[in-house]
């Protein structure tokens, strides 16, 4: 079965930091591109980050260029996000998703984040 | 990177059949065949329901098919039950390994 199990959420204040991790299992994580997905309060979702199967290729979406840095270990099994500089507005549940066929195929639970003073 | 625009909301009674539309650009949608439908439920992690615009994973039924023309995607739900009350969205593959997202819509079983 595979699953995807999101940690390292909690509270911080503007301008900190915070590294949320995804440990895969049940699939060939190696194989994969891999994606961080957030939804903030009452809207909808959002790519901010992806990372090709090697780890060689990241992707950003705009608004969190330069503050966010995604990363894997294919040996762990895991997948990393690491968000500097953090601000109110990225106040969200962060899924991993596993991506297939251009789009995430299988997601986890998520781990809130919430950016406050 | 611009959202897909999506309705937000849509309504039906059981039984009855309901249509979202998810309207992008060549860039996205109308360029390529990587077009996805996820439910999510209130507290819950999105499910995919259709991949690559029409096929749909294992176990979900098909009540829910999917289709494209042009630079809009189309989500419908057939003999809708009280279950299928649940936020809806759209993805599309925008090339260079990019992915957008609709803004949602929210389904309302009356």
């Amino acid at each position: 079965e595979v699953q995807l199990v999101e940690s390292g959420g909690g509270l911080v204040q503007p301008g900190g930091s915070l590294r949320l991790s995804c440990a895969a299992s049940g699939f060939t994580f190696s194989s994969y591109w891999m994606s961080w997905v957030r939804q903030a309060p009452g809207k909808g979702l959002e790519c901010v980050a992806n990372i090709n199967q090697d780890g060689s290729e990241q992707r950003y979406v705009d608004s969190v260029k330069g503050r966010f840095s995604i990363s894997r270990d294919n040996a762990k099994n895991s997948l990393y996000l690491q968000m500097n500089s953090l601000r109110a507005e990225d106040t969200a549940v962060y899924f991993c998703a596993r991506r297939s066929s251009g789009s995430p195929d299988c997601w986890g639970q998520g781990t809130l984040v919430t950016v406050s003073s | 990177q611009s959202a897909l625009t999506q309705p937000p909301s849509a309504s039906g009674s059981p039984g009855q059949s309901v249509t979202i539309s998810c309207t992008g650009t060549s860039s996205d949608v109308g360029g390529y065949n990587f077009v996805s439908w996820y439910q999510q439920h209130p507290g819950k992690a999105p499910k995919l329901l259709i991949y690559e615009v029409s096929k749909r994973p294992s176990g979900v039924p098909d009540r829910f098919s999917g289709s494209k023309s042009g630079n809009t995607a189309s989500l419908t739900v057939s003999g809708l039950q009280a279950e299928d009350e649940a936020d809806y969205y759209c993805s599309s593959y925008a090339g260079n390994n990019n992915l957008v997202f609709g803004g949602g819509t929210k389904l309302t079983v009356l």
